[in-house]
């Protein structure tokens, strides 16, 4: 079984400043892993996902993670945030090799950013 | 691509009462999840379907929860003698597998809050 650990519950942070979500997972074995977002009212938005290859995973809008096996971790981080950045981001893995995706989400991190 | 959408956005209902919720997926997708997510809480898996075969549910989806999928296309979920408990919101997700270990990302749609009274 997997699980996932989102620490920090909210993170209040200003605008243009970097920020860093963190994401630690257990699993014994390997996974994909994913970061989505959800606005308020909406469903959840795939954010970006590692699959394989390079470590170091980037997105449209300037969010990037990166896998660490050694330390279990898919930290997320972007380093300028804007106001629209403000929304719940959940960490997320399933397993590979089980025929079907099924998703293990974290309890989530809340980004809010002020002017 | 119209993306994944769910019916109703909202359902109030009492306590006691069924509901059924309806999800369609993007058109070419031939698997369809459910999940449940509670506030303040990541969502949690519910069920899973290829087209027509639903074929993984959790512990979480009791007796009470009925899941079909039915051409393969949109999927129903219903919830009999509904309990405060039940109170959550639901999301649909649909992805497609060119293989059995396909790994193409789940698309969500912005689900259906239910509250119990």
């Amino acid at each position: 079984a997997q699980s996932v650990t989102q620490l920090d519950s909210q993170v209040p942070v200003f605008e243009e400043a970097p920020v860093e979500l963190r994401c630690n997972y257990s699993s014994s074995v390997s996974v994909y892993l994913f970061w989505y977002v959800q606005y308020p009212n909406q469903g959840l938005q795939l954010l970006l996902k590692y699959l394989s290859g390079s470590t170091l995973v980037e997105s449209i809008n300037g969010f990037e993670a990166e896998f660490n096996k050694s330390q279990t971790s898919f930290h997320l981080r972007k380093p300028s945030v804007h106001i629209s950045d403000t929304a719940e981001y959940f960490c997320a893995v399933s397993e590979r090799n089980t025929g079907f995706q099924k998703l293990v989400f974290g309890t989530g991190t809340r980004l809010l950013v002020s002017p | 691509d119209t993306g994944v959408s769910q019916d109703p956005r909202h359902k109030i209902t009492k306590r006691g009462q069924n509901v059924t919720f309806r999800c369609d997926p993007i058109s070419e997708h031939n698997r369809l999840y459910w999940y449940r997510q509670t506030l303040g809480q990541g969502p949690e898996f519910l069920t899973y379907f290829q087209n027509e075969a639903q074929l993984e549910k959790s512990r979480l989806l009791s007796d009470r929860f009925s899941a079909e999928r039915p051409k393969g296309s949109f999927s129903t979920l219903e919830i009999q003698r509904t309990e405060q408990g039940d109170s959550a919101m639901y999301l649909c997700a649909s992805s497609l597998a060119r293989d059995p270990q396909g790994n193409q990302p789940q698309h969500f749609g912005d689900g259906t809050r239910l509250s119990i009274l």
